[in-house]
């Protein structure tokens, strides 16, 4: 069984276009985050979740939106994409906060045209 | 913010051990994760560390020093499949940062 999954894997999609990624986890976690990887490789935590209360939000930009339907599950919502919102993003999961070891979901390449 | 870094490129031979050094501000700091990415797939946890001193974990170690704001992951007995990118993260509150990550090339 997946431990931390996501869908789609890939996504291609135009400028202005809204989209979502899902990730669900069957870990029974408390805490859920999103991670944005970009060209170079470098990973930059977005949110993270706790019993359905956003508890951390980096300064992104509000055309992103995490929503939690229940603790099992963290999807993304972008608004009005970007060309520079092509990235990989991963969504993770850990047990109680971020002092635990962090899960990670296989990831979702956006590209952006 | 939560500086983070670490080397970017590292290159060391099969059978041999490696040390990725990484440092970071210790204002605000909790721990440091230790992480292996190989390309293209997801990061996966080695190890993590709160205390002072050294944690064994098989042919993976890892040490941290909180007064001097510095950790480092030994890795020993290198094989192929230990190329890959090694990520020091921290934890600062309920805030988490990643350094730019350390890939590292074995050679035959």
């Amino acid at each position: 069984d997946t431990a931390v999954s996501q869908t789609p894997k890939y996504l291609v999609t135009q400028m202005g276009n809204d989209k979502s990624i899902k990730c669900e986890q069957n870990l029974g976690h408390d805490t859920m985050y999103w991670y944005k990887q970009d060209s170079k490789k470098f990973l930059k935590i977005m949110f993270s979740y706790n019993n359905k209360e956003l508890i951390i939000n980096e300064t992104v930009p509000n055309r992103f939106s995490p929503k939690s339907p229940d603790k099992a599950h963290l999807n993304l919502h972008i608004n009005s994409l970007e060309l520079g919102d092509s990235a990989v993003y991963f969504c993770a999961s850990s047990q109680r906060d971020i002092s635990y070891e962090q899960y990670f979901g296989p990831g979702t390449r956006l590209t952006v045209t | 913010g939560q500086n983070i870094d670490q080397p970017t490129e590292m290159t060391a031979t099969e059978g041999a051990i490696v040390q990725i050094n990484c440092t970071y501000q210790t204002s605000g700091f909790n721990g440091l994760f230790w992480y292996q990415q190989h390309a293209g797939e997801a990061p996966t946890f080695l190890s993590y560390n709160v205390l002072d001193g050294l944690e064994e974990k098989g042919r993976f170690s890892s040490f941290l020093s909180r007064s001097k704001g510095y950790s480092y992951l030994l890795l020993k007995e290198l094989q192929m499949k230990d190329s890959a990118s090694y990520l020091c993260a921290g934890g600062y509150g309920q805030n988490f940062v990643f350094g730019p990550g350390t890939r590292l090339s074995v050679l035959p």
